[in-house]
């Protein structure tokens, strides 16, 4: 079956650790997108890549990272810097590239990250 | 700028009730509309969608929503609800290049 993995599902972190969230797709999409839950918050997003290669940031990018090396390999860092990483996070890919369209999401099901 | 509110944090309805859960928006140009579902632990799911066309858009799993112009609304809807009905549900919308902004969402709860 298509679709997205999202891995580790849940992820204890030390502050000052960086840590790294695996997004891996089979689906042959060209874009994907990390976005970041909080309760009460719905989704906002850090990172985008509409292909290889290439990324642009999303609303909250800071203290994070990310590459795409590959089509269907979008990892995310959380670095030091962020100051409040506890979250549920989730990746997510469209099969077009582009803000434009009526693109549905396809989304993974997701990492929780708790910074002890 | 682009927004999307929904104003119930959480909606409970009685198993074979119908359902509403509420979704407005505010855009410069032309809406897509989008209505997405998320289980425990879960990634989203989508619903249903708006483009052009018929204001009522029906999905899956027995729901549909209604788009209302003059109210700038996208209203979640279903006749009878089910307990597995039973999650989060999140409205989003873009217009033109924007990029897709989700609402809060709003919690269902279907009582037995």
């Amino acid at each position: 079956d298509g679709g997205i993995t999202q891995s580790p599902k849940y992820l204890f972190r030390k502050e000052g650790q960086n840590v790294t969230l695996s997004c891996e797709q089979n689906l042959n999409h060209d874009a994907m997108y990390w976005y970041r839950q909080d309760p009460g918050q719905g989704l906002r997003l850090i990172y985008y890549s509409q292909i290889v290669n290439d990324f642009q940031k999303g609303d909250i990018a800071e203290g994070y990272s990310v590459s795409r090396e590959k089509k269907e390999s979008f990892p995310l860092t959380v670095t030091s810097a962020q100051k409040n990483p506890t979250a549920f996070y989730l990746c997510a890919s469209t099969q077009e590239a582009g803000w434009s369209g009526a693109n549905v999401l396809t989304f993974g099901a997701g990492s929780r990250l708790t910074v002890l | 700028a682009q927004s999307v509110a929904q104003p119930e944090d959480q909606v409970n309805v009685a198993e074979g009730n119908p359902l509403t859960v509420k979704c407005t928006y505010s855009v410069s140009g032309n809406p897509y509309l989008f209505w997405y579902v998320q289980y425990p632990n879960r990634g989203l799911q989508f619903l249903l969608k708006y483009i052009t066309g018929d204001n009522l858009v029906k999905g899956s799993y027995g729901f549909e929503a209604e788009f209302n112009k003059s109210q700038t609304s996208f209203h979640l809807k279903k006749p009878s609800a089910l307990v597995s009905d039973s999650a989060l549900y999140f409205c989003a919308v873009r217009a033109n290049t924007d990029k897709l902004i989700f609402g809060t969402g709003t919690r269902l709860q279907v009582f037995p």
